[in-house]
């Protein structure tokens, strides 16, 4: 199986901060990589895709980047409603698909 | 645009079989390159791919999930379905349903993502 890594686990961050969050997978996968955002209670929502790929309707302030093993979703600038946790997920070993472990973004 | 709804028992008792329907609607479960996922969250952790149906009925699973787990899917009521056997308390969870879908990219190749998911059931193992 492949495993995805994300850190940091957890992270502290205000309004208008600039966020990266880093998923490592344990042998390459291409660009066959995608970032999710949960809200408490909700279920997942698809920001990228594809390593890099924005999903419709996704505002631009998110972006990917990555290839091979190492990949990062960065938000430019945070806005309120973007306190979630985010969790990667690869699509390389499919069917086998598997996710990273999450990352909580908290309000400093 | 697609929505999807699970349905199914809240409680289950352990060594029983948990079944868990989810109804597509807004769009036809046959078209298009999508598989129809089944994912699940205990409280407080990650995100666990329990198995897909592609509407056709070819099914893949988790390895490690394989031999308790059977995912179909109903063309004519435009649902798929999950049953998973001898649950125990490790069962419990939110069972989310997803449409994943398959692109096949002219430069980066076959693409897969979920892009559509149902707002999570509820499941408890307990007698």
């Amino acid at each position: 199986d492949i495993q995805m890594t994300q850190s940091p686990s957890s992270l502290s961050a205000s309004v208008g901060d600039r966020v990266t969050i880093t998923c490592r997978a344990s042998q390459s996968i291409s660009n066959d990589l995608n970032w999710y955002q949960q809200k408490p209670g909700k279920a997942p929502k698809l920001l990228i895709y594809a390593a890099s790929s924005l999903q419709s309707g996704v505002p631009s302030r998110f972006s990917g980047s990555g290839s091979g093993t190492d990949f990062t979703l960065t938000i430019s600038s945070l806005q309120p409603e973007d306190f979630a946790t985010y969790y990667c997920q690869q699509s390389y070993s499919t069917p086998s698909i598997t996710f990273g472990q999450g990352t909580r973004l908290e309000i400093k | 645009q697609v929505q999807l709804q699970e349905s199914g028992p809240g409680l289950v008792k352990p060594s029983q079989t948990l079944s868990l329907t989810c109804t597509v609607s807004g769009g036809s479960i046959s078209s298009g390159s999508y598989y129809w996922n089944w994912i699940r969250q205990p409280a407080g952790k990650g995100l666990e791919w329990i198995g897909r149906s592609y509407a056709s009925g070819s099914t893949n699973y988790n390895p490690s999930l394989k031999s308790r787990v059977t995912i179909s899917v109903d063309t004519s009521k435009n649902q798929f379905s999950l049953k998973l056997s001898s649950v125990t308390a490790a069962d419990t969870a939110v069972y989310y349903c997803a449409r994943c879908i398959e692109v096949v990219h002219p430069l980066r190749g076959v693409l897969e993502y979920m892009d559509v998911w149902g707002k999570g059931t509820t499941v408890t193992v307990s007698s």
